[in-house]
Parts: C-alpha cells; sequence; structure tokens
C-alpha cells in the first residue's frame, strides 16, 4: 500500500474553505484514494473517496490531479464541528488492510 | 440501512483475563476488519473475514484471533490481555469487493488494570 504524507495539524477559523493535501507518490493503478474523519474515542467517518479527477459530495470535494501523486480534501465553509483528526489513505480500499498515518488535526475556531 | 455496530462499548478487565469482542456488519456486506487504535501506534489493522474466512493479518501476536459467521456477524478474541491491550477497538465492514469502501462502528472501549 503506498504511504502517505500529510499536515499534521492545521487551524481554520468558522465559515473558511480548508484545503488538505496528502501526497502519495507510489500509488498504484489499482489504488483508491480515500479521507476518513475521525472525533475522539469514535470510529473514522468515511467522507469521500475518489480515483482520479475530482469527486463531489454533500460534505466534501476531492481533487486528484492527473499524475495521482497527490490530492487535496477541500471542505467548504467549515464550522467548530469540523474539528476533528482528518486521515488520507491510498489503496485498494476493499479486504485490505488500511494503514492510517497520523492523519491531519484540524482545529476550528470562532 | 443500520450502521456497523460493535458490543460491548466499554469494557473494564484484569490483566491475564480474556475478552471477547463482538461486531455486526451493515446488511449484506461480506467483509469485516478489525482494528486497534492507541494513542502511542494509532490505527492498526489486526485482521480481516470475508465469507468466514481469514482473508488478511496484521502483525499481532496469537493472543488475537477473530473469527467471522455465516450472517457476517464477526467477533475478535483476546486472550491473556496485557495492560498494554487497553484500547478502541474498531471493526470496519465493506461489501469486500474492489473498490469498496470501509464503515466503521463506533468501537470498543477496552480497559486493562
Amino acid at each position: 500500500l503506498a504511504k502517505t504524507t500529510q499536515p499534521i495539524s492545521m487551524d481554520s477559523y468558522e465559515g473558511q474553505e480548508v484545503n488538505i493535501t496528502c501526497s502519495h507518490n507510489n500509488i498504484a493503478t489499482n489504488d483508491y484514494i480515500t479521507w476518513y474523519q475521525q472525533f475522539p474515542s469514535q470510529g473514522p467517518r468515511f467522507i469521500i473517496q475518489g480515483y482520479k479527477t475530482k469527486v463531489t459530495n454533500e460534505v466534501a470535494s476531492l481533487f486528484i490531479p492527473a499524475d495521482r501523486k497527490s490530492s487535496t480534501l477541500s471542505l467548504p465553509r467549515v464550522s467548530l464541528s469540523d474539528t476533528a483528526v482528518y486521515y488520507c489513505l491510498v489503496g485498494d480500499t476493499a479486504g485490505t488492510a488500511l494503514i492510517f498515518g497520523k492523519g491531519t488535526t484540524l482545529s476550528v475556531s470562532s | 440501512k443500520a450502521g456497523v455496530t460493535q458490543t460491548p462499548r466499554y469494557l473494564i478487565k484484569t490483566r491475564g483475563q480474556q475478552v471477547t469482542l463482538s461486531c455486526s456488519p451493515i446488511s449484506g456486506h461480506r467483509s469485516v476488519s478489525w482494528y486497534q487504535q492507541t494513542p502511542g501506534q494509532g490505527l492498526q489493522f489486526l485482521f480481516e473475514y470475508f465469507s468466514e474466512t481469514q482473508r488478511n493479518k496484521g502483525n499481532f501476536p496469537g493472543r488475537f484471533s477473530g473469527r467471522q459467521f455465516s450472517n457476517s456477524r464477526s467477533e475478535m478474541n483476546v486472550s491473556t490481555l496485557e495492560l498494554g491491550d487497553s484500547a478502541l477497538y474498531l471493526c470496519a465492514s465493506s461489501g469486500g469487493l474492489a473498490g469498496e469502501t470501509q464503515y466503521f462502528g463506533p468501537g470498543t472501549r477496552l480497559l486493562v488494570l
């Protein structure tokens, strides 16, 4: 599974757009890019998954350039409740071990 | 659809005891994976079951074992508990096919005294 690198922490204010970039230089052809959000003492919550270009759902967008060596999770207009740890994972998620890094701790202030 | 459920949510045991945790996957999901999360090591993969067979295994000692039933429900057992086994144990379910997402349950918080 490809290793990922993402910032340890980020700070933002309510109402701002937050972009978290993840590097995955060794991504394989069959790998998907998946982002999870985790609050303290809870299980990770699936946010978004993509393979290439752009994916958007009701909570976030995922931008993947053509070479797929990085990806950016975009959270529009964050609120205090978006304060959490965000994990970027790369791999063929079905049935394989998800390798979680340290994640990015996002702190949103008023 | 109901999400992944785990029981019990909290558990206190003493060293040397054994414990069994249960996970019910999302209806229709055939794959169940187990993870351990600690402040020091983060989220680590234990093993994955698909159609009652262990398909993938992480780097944990043999004290950690699991099984899956025909209804896809899974149990994880830890024998001879150690203090270091105190952690949040998470299970995740998916359809088990390429590209399908894993969905996590709320976890079982185990404290070993």
